[in-house]
């Protein structure tokens, strides 16, 4: 069984184009984020939210918006997409959000923008 | 100032030996979580260990041990035997408290592992 999945796990688009990522978790947890991690491996914190209600809104693009329709769900929307914003994406998960709760990853979404 | 350090070039081991990789860390939080994560070429992230500021014990998890000192605020993981599915970059991560039940994950930059047959 995927614990946290993702799709689609590849994703070429061009310039301007709006495109969404989902991501689901069967592990029952209460809180999800999106990371962002680009081309030089680094890895950064974009969102999270918990049951359904956004917590951190890290400094991302308002062309960026997370929509969570239920707690085991919470898919990434990209507007009018840039070049700059080719990455892999990844959607993680934690029981709740504290400090000693692991976050668990999804396999990554590779978004390739032309 | 980074808040997780990982300054080492790409390490080298050769198969069954150990290997340390080194993490600092910077923190004025006095409960915090660090962790490893793995992340092979096939690119998923793959949580390794766990390690709590509270605790006093240092954690182990197979052959994945992690070398907590607290006072230099560093957490080195330690690889035991190691196998030539051990080459992958290397994470770590620390968890401090933000806001309410939740807090993030901040990761330093990645060492590169490779293990020679």
């Amino acid at each position: 069984d995927t614990a946290v999945s993702q799709t689609p796990k590849y994703l070429v688009t061009q310039m301007g184009n709006d495109k969404s990522i989902k991501c689901e978790q069967n592990l029952g947890h209460d809180t999800m984020y999106w990371y962002k991690q680009d081309s030089k491996k680094f890895l950064k914190i974009m969102f999270s939210y918990n049951n359904k209600e956004l917590i951190i809104n890290e400094t991302v693009p308002n062309r960026f918006s997370p929509k969570s329709p239920d707690k085991a769900h919470l898919n990434l929307h990209i507007n009018s997409l840039e070049l700059g914003d080719s990455a892999v994406y990844f959607c993680a998960s934690s029981p709740l959000g504290t400090t000693r709760d692991t976050q668990y990853f999804g396999p990554g979404t590779r978004l390739t923008v032309l | 100032a980074q808040k997780i350090t990982q300054t080492q070039p790409g390490m080298f081991v050769q198969e069954k030996e150990a290997v340390t990789l080194d993490c600092t860390y910077d923190t004025s939080d006095q409960s915090y979580g660090l962790f490893w994560y793995k992340q092979p070429s096939s690119g998923e992230m793959i949580f390794l260990i766990y390690q709590g500021s509270y605790d006093e014990q240092n954690a182990t998890e197979g052959r994945y041990s992690l070398n907590f000192q607290k006072a230099r605020k560093s957490a080195n993981l330690v690889i035991s035997a190691s196998q030539l599915g051990d080459s992958a970059m290397y994470f770590c991560a620390m968890r401090e408290y933000y806001t309410g039940a939740n807090s993030k994950l901040t990761f330093g930059k990645g060492i590169t592992l490779s293990v020679r047959p």
